[in-house]
């Protein structure tokens, strides 16, 4: 069954400690990973896709990793401004739908 | 800019009312999607559709049905709303068949029925 886990859940950070959220998935055949920020109350804001393992990309302080099991979104000294939660998702095999994990909640503090 | 707009932010209904939930794209994107979103569950699929008239059940379609009379509007319909319909409601809408497609969301409608 085609799965997609996050963790941690929740993630609090200081003002420009760097970390990393990961995304671990089980699909058929993947065809990308997608990561998303959703702000409270807001709908979610695509940052990347990646479509095969050892493909990287950057945006600002995030830069999200793909292997052929998991993917990692490294937030480097980040700033309260990059409080949200980060989704992750898959597309589902031989479909144009995807499926998503629960998230991770990140919290940064000054 | 990939555009897609909601009817409502905030909704309040009582039960066993009608609800129609609306949302338009801007870039001609063959497919769209609703979905609900609850603390604890993630995002989960409704109904999509790949083509105007044209849609498929999602992972929970009970007590929904959409429609799809224009490329670039998908309503979903709660035929007779219940208190455990009451969530965040959010639409997508990507282009193409490749599976590859990024899927791009509205604002979300946050539906209470009281």
């Amino acid at each position: 069954e085609d799965q997609v886990t996050q963790s941690p859940e929740a993630l609090r950070l200081q003002e420009g400690e760097s970390s990393s959220l990961n995304c671990s998935y089980t699909v058929s055949g993947l065809r990308g990973l997608f990561w998303y920020r959703q702000d409270p109350g807001k709908g979610p804001e695509f940052l990347f896709t990646l479509y095969s393992a050892g493909e990287e990309k950057e945006k600002e302080r995030l830069k999200a990793t793909l292997t052929k099991k998991e993917s990692f979104l490294h937030i480097t000294a980040p700033k309260p401004e990059d409080s949200a939660t980060y989704l992750c998702a898959v597309p589902i095999y031989n479909t144009d739908k995807l499926i998503f994990g629960t998230g991770t909640r990140l919290q940064v503090f000054p | 800019d990939v555009k897609v707009t909601q009817s409502s932010r905030y909704l309040v209904k009582r039960t066993g009312e009608k609800v129609f939930l609306e949302c338009v794209q801007d870039m001609d994107h063959e497919n769209m999607f609703w979905y609900r979103q609850d603390p604890g569950l993630g995002l989960r699929l409704i109904y999509f559709s790949y083509d105007v008239k044209m849609k498929e059940k999602g992972d929970i379609p009970e007590g929904y049905s959409v429609s799809r009379e224009k490329k670039e509007r998908f309503s979903l319909i709660l035929e007779s709303a219940s208190t455990n319909q009451t969530s965040m409601y959010l639409c997508a809408s990507s282009y193409g068949t490749t599976g590859q497609e990024t899927q791009y969301f509205g604002p979300g409608t946050r539906l209470l029925v009281l």
